[in-house]
């Protein structure tokens, strides 16, 4: 069974730091692109930003470009997402994805997704 | 950037009832379209992509059609687990932008 968890959220003020994690089990990580994907409160869905399967691409939405950053750890089948210079409008649950193979791919299996908040 | 525009916003139907929501593309996308399921406090989840293809466990009721700009997601019957708010997203170019949502509520 494939199952996403992700960990990392909380309250930061603006201009603060946060890392998500996303720890993947019951599939070869390495063979998948990942997603991190926010959804602002009441709000639609945003992709933030994708990474191949070996870590070699990655992508990212203008709003966080030169503030997130994407990795993973595929030793330890694990996605991260660093966040600096946060800003109130990327207060969000965040979701870790898997993507149908190849990075730019819909994502088929989600996980339960952290919230993050940034407020003074 | 490609912008997805969905439509209508709220759509109210009595359960059994066909629910057919739209989706629109900018610009061309090919069939490089997918449709999510989102219920309240839950992740999405992937019903269909290459527009038309159901994703595992996607029960034959949802269908999807259309290509180029223009695309359909279809419920031929509702049943109360359907009721839910529906994303389309287009996944030809980066950025992946999904429209705004669809929510489908009882009638």
């Amino acid at each position: 069974e494939v199952q996403l968890l992700e960990s990392g959220g909380g309250l930061v003020q603006p201009g603060g730091s946060l890392r998500l994690s996303c720890v993947a089990s019951g599939f070869t990580f390495n063979s998948y692109a990942m997603s991190w994907v926010r959804q602002a409160p009441g709000k639609g869905l945003e992709c933030v930003s994708a990474i191949s399967g070996s870590g070699g691409s990655t992508s990212y939405a203008d709003s966080v470009k030169g503030r997130f950053t994407i990795s993973r750890d595929n030793s330890k089948n694990t996605l991260y997402l660093q966040m600096n210079s946060l800003r109130a409008e990327d207060t969000a649950v965040y979701y870790c994805a898997r993507d149908k193979g190849y990075i730019g791919y819909p994502s088929d299996y989600w996980g339960q997704g952290t919230l993050v908040t940034v407020s003074s | 950037e490609i912008v997805m525009t969905q439509s209508p916003a709220t759509l109210s139907v009595s359960p059994g009832e066909r629910a057919t929501l739209s989706c629109r593309a900018s610009q061309s996308i090919s069939s490089n379209l997918a449709w999510y399921q989102q219920k309240p406090g839950q992740a999405p989840r992937l019903l269909i992509y290459g527009a038309s293809t159901r994703a595992t466990g996607i029960p034959a009721r949802f269908s999807g059609s259309g290509s180029g700009t223009e695309f359909t997601l279809t419920i031929s019957s509702l049943q109360s687990e359907d009721f839910a708010v529906y994303y389309c997203q287009q996944y030809n170019n980066w950025p992946l932008a999904f429209g705004q949502g669809t929510k489908v509520e009882i009638k």
